[in-house]
């Protein structure tokens, strides 16, 4: 079955540093994976998605994330952030086996931009 | 085109209440997603529709919940028999025509409901 981890549930950085927002994933067969973001009071939104080809993915707003096969992991980056990045970070796993229609999310990291 | 929305944005009910959520996709996406999400968690599958067809059901989606979208547009969710733990926010998602794995999802606002 899958399933998603975000090792980290909170991560305080100051603005203009930069960021890795991290996740591991379990599967057992090629997987798509996508990262969203959650501004306060908003819906979900996608940030960035790999489905095959390049593993370096590049979405919106600056942010990047890397597919690693071997280390089953996507983790996310942003060379330097910015207050407006304050949200909660989804990532989010799908698979063959289901279609890459049923889509299993992690628990969310919190990332809180201080000035 | 106006985004997925959905009604009502916040409900509250006693429990053993029945509560029913509606939700409007984007226009002429076929695929439409239930989503429920608790406090400090990832959003939980419930299920999927691709037009009326119900594809595929949670198992942690017990008998007190059904799904239907009858004319492959628009979706409702009830709840029979509410129970506090069914307190959460229910998200809806839609996907594109295209119905390609890995298609992008566009979630609406969702519908908080409170369990009293």
């Amino acid at each position: 079955a899958q399933s998603v981890t975000q090792l980290d549930s909170q991560v305080p950085v100051f603005e203009e540093a930069p960021v890795e927002l991290r996740c591991n994933y379990s599967s057992s067969v090629s997987v798509y994976l996508f990262w969203y973001v959650q501004y306060p009071n908003q819906g979900l939104q996608l940030l960035l998605k790999y489905l095959s080809g390049s593993t370096l993915v590049k979405g919106i707003n600056g942010f990047e994330a890397e597919f690693n096969k071997s280390q089953t992991s996507f983790h996310l980056r942003k060379p330097s952030v910015h207050i407006s990045d304050t949200a909660e970070y989804f990532c989010a796993v799908s698979d063959l086996l289901t279609g890459g229609f049923k889509t299993i999310f992690g628990a969310g990291t919190r990332l809180f931009v201080k000035a | 085109d106006t985004g997925v929305s959905q009604n009502p944005r916040h409900k509250i009910t006693k429990r053993g209440q029945n509560v029913t959520f509606r939700c409007d996709p984007i226009s002429e996406h076929n695929r439409l997603y239930w989503y429920r999400q608790t406090l400090g968690q990832g959003p939980e599958f419930l299920t999927y529709f691709q037009n009326e067809a119900q594809l595929e059901k949670s198992r942690l989606l017990s008998d007190r919940f059904s799904a239907e979208r009858p004319k492959g547009s628009f979706s409702t969710l009830e709840i029979q028999r509410t129970e506090q733990g069914d307190s959460a926010m229910y998200l809806c998602a839609s996907s594109p025509t295209s119905g390609q794995p890995g298609d992008t999802q566009y979630f609406g606002p969702g519908t908080r409901l409170t369990v009293l």
